[in-house]
């Protein structure tokens, strides 16, 4: 059974601190990591991918990679309330189909 | 560009009923997905196509569960007879490259409810 854990949280920051979202992985085969954004009743949205071990960022978002420990992680500088949501870390499982296998999410409060 | 769009939005019905929902992906996504979400739980895989052929049904709970996609356009879920467990967000997913590849564009999601 291929899992993908994550802390539901929820996970309260206060704005402008850096918030840090893990996620931990079983299938040591898996060869690409996703964070998905979730917004309460919407639909969840792809907002970074990391393919290596190390470092990805994009604005205020970076992913870190550790396939060695199997975990991946999103930080989040100058959180703002606007980040406030459900996270997502979603694993590509090894095999033929590479379907991604989705944790259960980290609720995240940015409070003023 | 529109984007993933699934009916209905929410799903009330009593156990043993018949519920269909619908998903039209983006135009020219030959990959479509079909996820659940059991509160508390997270995003399960159902199924993929591409086009209209079933790749991977792996995740397909039981019989009760048909996927349809006629013409490689949109797509169908049927559960019938629904029972009280099958409650649940079911999230379509389209991209136009694989899942590996390539990011899932969600839709808003199904609520179904099983009384």
């Amino acid at each position: 059974q291929k899992e993908v854990e994550q802390n539901s949280g929820p996970l309260s920051v206060p704005e402008g601190a850096i918030a840090s979202l893990n996620c931990t992985y079983s299938d040591r085969g898996s060869q690409s990591f996703f964070w998905y954004r979730q917004y309460s009743g919407k639909s969840p949205e792809l907002i970074m991918f990391i393919y290596s071990n190390g470092d990805k960022e994009d604005g205020r978002f970076t992913a870190q990679l550790n396939k060695a420990s199997q975990y991946v992680s999103l930080l989040i500088r100058d959180s703002q309330p606007s980040d406030s949501a459900t996270y997502l870390c979603a694993v590509n499982s090894s095999g033929g189909s590479y379907i991604p296998t989705f944790g259960r999410g980290t609720s995240l409060i940015v409070h003023p | 560009e529109a984007g993933v769009t699934q009916f209905p939005s929410h799903s009330v019905i009593e156990k043993g009923q018949t519920v269909t929902l619908r998903c039209d992906p983006i135009s020219g996504h030959d990959n479509l997905y079909w996820y659940r979400r059991v509160m508390g739980k997270e995003i399960k895989f159902l199924l993929h196509f591409v086009k209209e052929s079933k790749q991977d049904e792996s995740g397909m709970p039981n019989n009760r569960f048909l996927a349809e996609r006629t013409g490689g356009t949109y797509s169908t879920l049927k559960v019938q007879p629904a029972e009280l467990e099958d409650s649940g967000v079911y999230f379509c997913a389209s991209s136009r490259r694989l899942a590996f590849a390539g990011e899932l564009f969600f839709g808003e999601g199904s609520r179904l409810t099983v009384l």
